[in-house]
């Protein structure tokens, strides 16, 4: 059973330019979440989503993010016109039930020129 | 006041001594509790898991809930080199669908 799926794992984006994050979670699991590290930082919740519904967006920046769980494919996080202080480790996670049990992937790390 | 609290550390401990990591919580209405490993440039692991007041063990971890005091902790006995990580607490606020975190302690294991 794979686990949680994200790509890409690094990526290099100038100002300006649009990053997106891609998550495929777990076989059998509806809930997505996402969740951002800056250095020496703790997680720092930024949305919850299940299939082709946006649940809580409390943690998501107003501007320039945005986040979807299409009935087929993976969740994507979407970030427009990037700034440096976009920076950041991106991890999905995805859950069977609401829990709690989180189970993350390996993290896609934005680095912005 | 920080909804999930952590001393950052760094916490050195002698290699086969009690690691002992704690975490205070702001919201009385928290339901779950939860303990990750994070090594440095990796993901979080789920290392335990507490729903009621007492302790919990697997393995060489014991998780410690005490809701009236609104406190958890995490114990790793016969501490060994792999355990250095930064451990993460995250709390389930009831009513809430996500995972609060705090913002980890360092642990170092001194050979």
């Amino acid at each position: 059973n794979a686990g949680v799926m994200q790509n890409p794992r690094h990526l290099v984006r100038r100002r300006g330019q649009e990053a997106r994050l891609r998550c495929s979670p777990m076989k059998g699991h509806s809930h997505v979440y996402w969740y951002r590290q800056l250095p020496e930082e703790g997680l720092k919740f930024m949305v919850y989503l299940q299939k082709e519904n946006i649940i809580d967006e409390s943690g998501m920046p107003k501007e320039r993010f945005s986040a979807e769980f299409p009935k087929e494919g993976p969740s994507i996080l979407r970030i427009q016109q990037v700034v440096r202080g976009d920076s950041a480790a991106y991890f999905c996670a995805s859950s069977p039930t609401i829990t709690g049990e989180l189970f993350f992937g390996e993290g896609s790390r934005l680095t912005v020129l | 006041q920080k909804e999930v609290e952590q001393n950052s550390g760094p916490l050195s401990v002698p290699e086969g001594a009690i690691a002992s990591l704690n975490c205070t919580y702001s919201d009385r209405g928290s339901q779950s509790f939860f303990w990750y490993r994070q090594y440095s440039g990796k993901s979080p692991e789920l290392i335990m898991s507490i729903y009621s007041n007492g302790d919990k063990e697997d393995g060489r971890f014991t998780a410690q809930l005490n809701k009236a005091s609104q406190y958890v902790s995490l114990l790793i006995r016969d501490s060994q080199p792999s355990d250095s990580a930064t451990y993460l607490c995250a709390v389930n606020i009831k009513g809430n669908e996500k995972l609060t975190f705090g913002t980890g302690t360092r642990l170092t294991i001194i050979p």
